[in-house]
């Protein structure tokens, strides 16, 4: 059965600082990911999304970056944080073909201080 | 571009009592998806239900089902005897439907908070 593992689950950071969130999904190949913020009473925003290895489509002008590294790893990064990037950051994937559910991590809070 | 509002913030139920969550959305696309998700607290997001828009049949899963109403751009979910474990949040989404190289996005609503009561 496919699982997908997002890690770490919880981080706080200094203002500046690095970030690099994972994600990795294992029992299915060439899968769609995404990765999602989700802020309280705005839902859940795309920020990256991936169609394959190397190739990443940004949503939203951002402080983020994506990496898609191997076929089942994505990996969210920022150079310096801001405080503005706080949040609840989750993986998702999906098969391909037309209206494929999505299959989401146990998602990342993110505290930017 | 598409929108997907949910007008309910927060919402209540009874145990054993059947409960309405609304969506409405905003598109200029004819063949599309809709889901809804739930979101249990401290748990991973799953998939309650999905509606394919050329379908006119709603669709129904166990205790779950919607009202789609496409002229309207309407997207209800009904949760009949509503227990415990149902309190969660809940999302609908919207999925345009991209024939060849499809990407699956989803966008989202901003949410109803969910409480069954004992």
């Amino acid at each position: 059965s496919q699982t997908i593992h997002q890690w770490p689950a919880t981080l706080v950071q200094p203002v500046g600082s690095p970030l690099s969130l994972e994600c990795t999904v294992e029992g299915t190949s060439n899968p769609n990911l995404y990765w999602y913020r989700q802020a309280a009473g705005r839902g859940l925003q795309l920020l990256f999304y991936s169609v394959g290895i190397g190739q990443i489509s940004s949503e939203v002008p951002q402080n983020l970056s994506a990496s898609r590294p191997q076929d089942r790893q994505f990996i969210l990064s920022s150079k310096k944080l801001l405080l503005s990037d706080s949040g609840f950051y989750l993986c998702a994937w999906s098969v391909g073909g037309p209206g494929g559910e999505l299959f989401f991590g146990e998602g990342s809070r993110l505290t930017v201080l | 571009a598409q929108t997907v509002t949910q007008s309910q913030p927060e919402m209540s139920v009874q145990e054993a009592e059947t409960v309405t969550l609304s969506c409405t959305y905003d598109t200029s696309e004819n063949n599309y998806y809709l889901f809804w998700y739930k979101q249990p607290p401290s748990r991973q997001m799953i998939l309650v239900i999905r509606q394919e828009a050329y379908k006119q049949q709603n669709a129904t899963e166990n205790r779950f089902s919607v009202n789609f109403q496409k002229a309207a751009k309407s997207f209800s979910l009904k949760i009949s005897d509503s227990q415990l474990g149902d309190t969660a949040m809940y999302f609908c989404a919207f999925m345009n439907s991209q024939m060849g190289g499809a990407t699956n996005k989803l966008i989202f609503g901003t949410g109803t908070l969910l409480a069954v009561q004992p």
